[in-house]
């Protein structure tokens, strides 16, 4: 069946620092793809989306682009921020039903 | 639009007990969707409806699991005869009808379930 495999945590960075959260997936089709993101003691929220090969999705200085030649998704910002400390969750919806299927889930934590 | 609401956000519970938990989409969302989070783990799938039509069900979802949706608007959860392995994060999630593109699902804040 579909799965997401992302990396596993914790990551750790200093503030401005590069990030990259690798993800892969497998899936029959072209699935459309997410990064949510979890902050402490709130619920779940779209970071950003990509519905179809090579769409790049884009929020917050976040950026991930769908790569259909790697089956990947990977997240990456150019200078966190302590603000920025989460989980994120790579995800992709079922084409039928649009249910989510996510990854495990990386916790990110940017130190100043 | 106030988002979607989940009722209670915490529920204590002692094994063997039955729990109901509800949720409140986003108005005219058609689609609603129950998920379940352990401790480190990424939400999984347990069922979702489309107004009040159970679609699909997860084979997570085992016989002491039911769901509702009496008139496409809220949907309630029940657990019976609660196991120590049912203790998670139970959130549900909405999405507005065939936005053209768009599939975003938008998450309750979810209720944490302890089962003693």
């Amino acid at each position: 069946g579909d799965s997401v495999t992302q990396m596993e945590g914790p990551v750790t960075l200093s503030e401005e620092a590069f990030l990259t959260i690798n993800c892969t997936y497998t899936a029959t089709g072209y699935p459309s793809l997410f990064w949510y993101v979890q902050y402490p003691g709130e619920g779940l929220q779209l970071l950003l989306k990509a519905t179809k090969a090579d769409d790049k999705g884009s929020n917050k200085g976040f950026e991930a682009t769908y790569r259909k030649e790697t089956t990947s998704f990977h997240l990456e910002k150019g200078s966190v921020q302590v603000s920025d400390s989460a989980v994120y969750f790579c995800a992709l919806s079922d084409l039928n039903t649009d249910k989510l299927i996510f990854g495990t889930g990386t916790r990110l934590q940017v130190f100043p | 639009d106030t988002g979607v609401s989940q009722d209670p956000r915490h529920k204590i519970t002692k094994r063997g007990q039955n729990v109901t938990f509800r949720c409140d989409p986003i108005s005219e969302h058609n689609r609603l969707y129950w998920y379940r989070q352990t401790l480190g783990q990424g939400p999984e799938f347990l069922t979702y409806f489309q107004n009040e039509a159970q679609l699909e069900k997860s084979r997570l979802l085992s016989d002491r699991f039911s769901a509702e949706r009496p008139k496409g608007s809220f949907s309630t959860l029940e657990i019976q005869r609660t196991e120590q392995g049912d203790s998670a994060m139970y959130l549900c999630a909405s999405r507005s009808p065939g936005t053209s593109g768009v599939n975003e699902q938008f998450f309750g804040p979810g209720t944490r379930l302890t089962v003693l």
